[in-house]
């Protein structure tokens, strides 16, 4: 059975930063492109970033690129969100996805606050 | 961006009546490959999204069979043949053709 479990989220204030991770099982990782989208309360769904199986290749939305970098650890079925620089508007549930996110997390929080 | 509209927002449905809901995109979704990678989501009151449909039309492993996909191009619709309780949630279609992926704004579906 696939399982991704996110973990890392939590309050930070404006302009901090948060490592977000998720921890893969059931599957062989090292050979799906893995994603991170993210759902601000009460809103719809948002992709962030995705990677590429290897890693070389990686592609984020314009509202984080230069603040957010997606990376990936293949020897640990792992999954990274580092994000800095955080806005109120990056407050949201962070859920990290295999592939074109036929499978789900069951999200983390993140919220920017003073 | 590829802009993703989806109608209607809101669907009041009656148990064990059908459903439809539409999505359309800014630009066509056949990749080069010949796929049309359109997906649909479920989202139920409290829970992660899952996948229902891939590429237009095929069903993920575990979904009912009254969920079913169609389209082509820019043009999709997912259908419920007979609505059931579990079915309330909000739905979203989502393009992976284009970078940045994007979703609809999502149609909520509850019972009348």
């Amino acid at each position: 059975e696939v399982q991704l479990v996110e973990s890392g989220g939590g309050l930070v204030q404006p302009g901090g930063s948060l490592r977000l991770s998720c921890a893969a099982s059931g599957f062989t990782f090292s050979v799906y492109w893995m994603s991170w989208v993210r759902q601000a309360p009460g809103k719809g769904l948002e992709w962030v970033a995705n990677i590429k199986e290897d890693g070389s290749e990686q592609y984020y939305v314009d509202s984080v690129k230069g603040r957010f970098t997606i990376s990936r650890d293949n020897a640990e079925n792992s999954l990274y969100l580092q994000m800095n620089s955080l806005r109120a508007d990056d407050t949201a549930v962070y859920y990290c996805g295999r592939d074109l996110m036929d499978s789900w997390g069951q999200g983390t929080l993140v919220t920017v606050s003073s | 961006d590829v802009v993703m509209t989806q109608s209607p927002l809101s669907l009041p449905v009656t148990l064990g009546q059908p459903a439809s809901i539409s999505c359309r995109s800014s630009q066509s979704l056949v990749h080069s490959d010949g796929n049309t990678y359109l997906n649909w989501f479920q989202q139920r009151p409290g829970q992660s999204p899952r996948r229902l449909i891939y590429k237009v039309s095929n069903r993920d492993s575990g979904v009912p069979d009254r969920f079913s996909g169609s389209g082509s191009g820019t043009d999709f619709t997912l259908k419920i043949s007979r609505v059931e309780a579990e079915d309330v949630g909000v739905y979203y279609c989502m393009q992976g053709i284009h970078w940045p992926f994007t979703f609809g704004p999502g149609t909520k579906v509850d019972i009348k």
